[in-house]
Order: structure tokens, then C-alpha cells, then sequence
């Protein structure tokens, strides 16, 4: 079936450096989604991204979509300790299964 | 403001008794919510896929008599966990989207912790 992987697993950064995590899909999607899991708390919706080399910025937040449409990667710039969480790909394949895929997820942790 | 509302956000219960979860959709009518399970630093798992006025489509290795979803109006799902085992202690998240889900975005509810004793 369709999987999901995200890399890093883990990321521990110091304030004010910068971030990325990177979504790769076994399969094409029609779209991915990404979102952000506070700990302790529910995912909660970034930004969605549908065509092929599309890039959106969110202020200091840059997602991108891969040429292919199998990757996906999220950058923060210099980041701040409300940063903090684990940050989530979601992609529906664009092979029939119509199901929405979450990545493994990033976990950031700031050294302040 | 949240708008998908999940109850309760947390419980414990003992071997073999069963529990509901409940999730609505606040300002909006969903006719398709999903049940995710996320076990501690992993990520979220698609249980099943609640569709009002039919039956769940459940994903494979979950067990449908044992996680009993009723979605019976546009605003409300609902997933019991029958005659529940430690094992099946996790945090239980519900979704629904707005639109039509492909294309359109999750709201997740606060989700419910369940713990097993």
C-alpha cells in the first residue's frame, strides 16, 4: 500500500536556525497536506498544495511539491520556541485509493 | 474556534467494559468523518471511514465488532470500543472536512485518551 515516510524523525534546533523536514511518498499524489501536532494536542491544518513544483509561503513557513508529486518538503526560518511540535505530510494517492496517507511525522524541539 | 468537538477528552476504563467516543461537527454538516488512532510519538492511523446513514468502511487489521462506529446524522459519529483490553489504550482522533474531503482540509478534534486499566 501507499506509504509515507518523513525525515528527520527528530529535530532539535536552537532558536533562531532553520528547519526542514522532508515527505516522500511510495506513490504519485494529487495533492499533499500538511499539519502541525502541538504535544499533547490534535493535528491542526497548514496548507494544502496541488500542482507539480508548487511552493507557498506561510511567514517564515516555505512548503514546496515535488516536480514527480511524490515529495514534499516543509522549511522554517529561524525558529521560534511556539515552533514546537511535530509536523505532519498527508497525501491522497492518484492511483484510485482515495485515502488520505499521514506521513511518519518530524518532531522539533527548540533549544532556547 | 474548533469547529469538530470530541468527547470525551479523556477516560479510563476497566478490562471488558466498553466506552463511546462522540465527534460533531460544530457549524457544518459532514457526511463523512474518519477515526484515527495514534499510539505515543507515531503517527496517525486510519481506523475507518464514517459515512452518515451507512455502514463504516473499516481499514485493514481493524476489527469492525470491536470498534462499533454509528454515524447517524450529518453532525454527529460516534466509535465504541467494545469490551476493551489494555492494548487498546491510545489517543483516538476524529476528523471531518468541510468541503469535499479530497480537497479540502481535515478539522481534527481535540481527541480522547483512552486508558485500559
Amino acid at each position: 500500500g501507499q506509504q509515507v515516510m518523513q525525515i528527520p524523525q527528530y529535530q532539535h534546533v536552537q532558536e533562531g536556525e532553520d528547519f526542514t523536514t522532508y515527505c516522500n511518498s511510495s506513490t504519485t499524489l494529487s495533492n499533499i497536506q500538511w499539519y502541525k501536532q502541538r504535544p499533547g494536542g490534535h493535528p491542526v491544518f497548514l496548507i494544502q498544495l496541488v500542482k507539480s513544483g508548487e511552493v507557498k509561503k506561510q511567514k517564515r513557513l516555505t512548503f514546496q511539491f515535488g516536480e514527480a508529486k511524490k515529495n514534499s518538503s516543509l522549511h522554517i526560518t529561524a525558529t521560534q520556541t511556539t515552533d514546537v511540535g511535530t509536523y505532519f505530510c498527508a497525501g491522497i494517492s492518484n492511483f484510485g485509493n482515495e485515502k488520505l496517507t499521514f506521513g511518519t511525522g518530524t518532531r522539533l524541539t527548540i533549544i532556547p | 474556534g474548533a469547529v469538530v468537538s470530541q468527547h470525551p477528552s479523556w477516560v479510563i476504563c476497566k478490562s471488558g467494559t466498553s466506552v463511546k467516543i462522540e465527534c460533531r461537527s460544530l457549524d457544518f454538516q459532514a457526511t463523512t468523518m474518519f477515526w484515527y488512532r495514534q499510539f505515543p510519538k507515531q503517527s496517525l492511523m486510519l481506523m475507518a471511514t464514517s459515512n452518515e446513514g451507512s455502514k463504516a468502511t473499516y481499514e485493514q487489521g481493524v476489527e469492525k465488532d470491536k470498534f462499533l462506529i454509528n454515524h447517524a446524522s450529518l453532525t454527529l459519529s460516534t466509535l465504541t470500543v467494545t469490551s476493551a483490553h489494555p492494548e487498546d489504550s491510545s489517543f483516538y482522533i476524529c476528523s471531518a472536512s468541510r468541503g469535499q474531503w479530497i480537497n479540502s482540509p481535515l478539522h481534527f478534534g481535540n481527541g480522547t485518551r483512552l486508558t485500559v486499566t
